[in-house]
């Protein structure tokens, strides 16, 4: 199994809503990773976990909180989000993370609307 | 913080010629990696480099990692339709996380 399957795919929430994302891989990476994507730019890293602890958070509103409840799942809980979160939401997995992340791969992203 | 530099932004060619593309960077990699992404899917690898000057080829693709560890190319040569689509080059840091160029939009003239 060589994929990261997120869902759902498509996801419309308020802005008072609570949703979460997930994310799955069976590859027996230990290093995890959420991005968001606004149209025509490139990724942007927002958290990394390693062998199952958040290592990186680069700066994310609290409305989103991650979770790794253990080395095959991630998962991104959203609350009181806002229109301007509105994106594609990828989930990444490596084997650890040093040097550079080997066998790095996306899943197809969770398309995010909030309303 | 760090950035790459990639060009072209954006490419329009004839079926069958051969395509060129780079990144740059004033700061060192441990790794560069290229991916192409269609609309509304995740990115998917075409090119891992691992190593200072390695050239790796996959199909009619090839890449390579420079020597200064500080920029890549890809190549695509006799491109076809479904060639189309946005390329990214992606440097690996040390915790993992990967910084991206900003794309080259290739569109492909049958």
């Amino acid at each position: 199994d060589t994929e990261v399957t997120q869902t759902p795919k498509h996801l419309v929430m308020g802005m008072t809503n609570k949703k979460s994302l997930k994310c799955e891989q069976h590859m027996g990476h230990r290093a995890m990773y959420w991005y968001k994507q606004k149209a025509k730019k490139p990724p942007e890293l927002m958290f990394v976990y390693s062998y199952e602890k958040l290592s990186i958070n680069e700066s994310v509103p609290s409305r989103f909180s991650p979770e790794c409840p253990n080395s095959s799942l991630l998962n991104l809980h959203l609350h009181a989000l806002q229109p301007e979160d509105s994106a594609l939401y990828l989930c990444a997995s490596s084997h650890p993370p040093y040097p550079g992340g080997y066998g790095y791969t996306f899943g197809s992203g969770t398309r995010l609307t909030v309303v | 913080g760090q950035q790459l530099n990639q060009s072209p932004q954006s490419m329009f060619i004839q079926e069958g010629e051969d395509v060129s593309m780079n990144c740059t960077s004033s700061s060192i990699f441990n790794t560069w990696l290229w991916y192409k992404q269609d609309p509304g899917e995740g990115p998917v690898l075409l090119i891992a480099l691992y190593k200072a000057g390695e050239l790796t080829s996959n199909g009619r693709l090839t890449a390579q990692f420079g020597i200064t560890r500080k920029d890549s190319f890809l190549n695509i040569s006799a491109s076809i339709p479904s060639d189309v689509g946005i390329y990214f080059c992606a440097g690996g840091g040390s915790q993992g996380n990967l910084i991206f160029g900003k794309g080259t939009k290739l569109s492909v003239k049958p």
